[in-house]
C-alpha cells in the first residue's frame, strides 16, 4: 500500500522553463512533507519542506504548493537548470514521529 | 564535513553469506535510519533507532537485524542473504523531532548490495 505516490516516473523540461513534479498522498495523519533531490551514487539530499499548517513554502527557485484537501503537493523549480538533473523523492511524515514515508521518485531531466 | 559515513560502498555476497553494513554520523544526531532503495520502489525504512538504546522495526525489517552501538554508529545485518536483498542501502540521520522543530533527514551515499 503506497502512501505516498509520484505518478510521473520521468519529465524533461528545457533550461529556464518552469519544472512541476506531482505528489500524491493518502495518509491524511500526514502532517510534515519533504522535497529530496538524488543524484546517481550518492545519497538524497534534503531540498525543501512544508508543514500542513501551510499552504506555500519558498527557498529561492523552489517553491513547494500544499493542498491538504485534495492531498496533493507539488514541487515548482524556476527557472529550471541542467545541475537540476536528478531523482526527486516526494516524503511525508506524522506527528512526532521521526520516521519518513517515501514516494517512488521523479526522475527530472533539464534539456539544453 | 563528513556527515553520514557508509562502508562498504559496494559488495558482492553468495545467498547464505552473513554481512555487516557500517554506518557512522558526526552530527551529534539521535535518530537513525537504514533503508534500501530498489528500482520503482522509492525508499523503504528497514529499521530505524529514535535514540540511543532504542530500534524499531520499519516497513521491510524481515531477513534484517540492527544494532545501535553508540550515539554514532548504526549497523545493519543480513544474517543468511537472500537475492532478493540486493539493493541499494541506505543510511540516514536526524535530530529527534520536537515540537515545532522538525529537523531532515540526512543521508549517507548507500552501500550497492549484490547477492548472488
Amino acid at each position: 500500500d503506497q502512501q505516498v505516490k509520484q505518478n510521473s516516473p520521468s519529465l524533461s523540461v528545457q533550461e529556464g522553463r518552469i519544472s512541476i513534479l506531482n505528489c500524491d498522498y493518502t495518509n491524511s495523519m500526514f502532517d510534515y512533507f519533504l522535497w529530496y533531490k538524488k543524484y546517481p551514487a550518492e545519497g538524497p539530499t534534503f531540498l525543501i519542506s512544508i508543514s500542513s499548517i501551510k499552504d506555500k513554502n519558498e527557498d529561492g527557485r523552489f517553491t513547494v504548493f500544499l493542498n491538504k484537501s485534495a492531498k496533493h503537493l507539488s514541487l515548482h523549480i524556476v527557472p529550471s537548470q541542467p545541475g537540476d538533473s536528478a531523482v526527486y523523492f516526494c516524503a511525508a511524515k506524522r506527528g512526532t514521529a521521526s520516521k519518513l514515508t517515501f514516494g517512488t521518485g521523479t526522475r527530472l531531466q533539464v534539456t539544453l | 564535513n563528513a556527515g553520514v559515513t557508509q562502508t562498504p560502498k559496494f559488495q558482492v555476497l553468495k545467498t547464505g553469506q552473513s554481512m555487516t553494513l557500517q554506518c557512522a554520523q558526526d552530527m551529534n544526531h539521535n535518530s537513525m535510519y537504514w533503508y534500501r532503495q530498489d528500482p520503482g520502489m522509492g525508499l523503504r525504512l528497514i529499521y530505524y533507532s529514535a535514540s540511543e538504546g532504542t530500534t524499531d522495526k520499519g516497513e521491510v525489517p524481515n531477513g534484517y537485524n540492527v544494532s545501535r552501538l553508540n550515539k554514532r554508529e548504526f549497523s545493519l545485518r543480513l544474517e543468511s542473504a537472500a537475492p532478493s536483498q540486493t539493493s541499494v542501502y541506505f543510511c540516514a540521520s536526524s535530530e529527534m523531532f520536537r515540537t515545532g522543530n522538525n529537523q531532515p533527514q540526512h543521508f549517507g551515499d548507500g552501500t550497492r548490495l549484490s547477492i548472488l
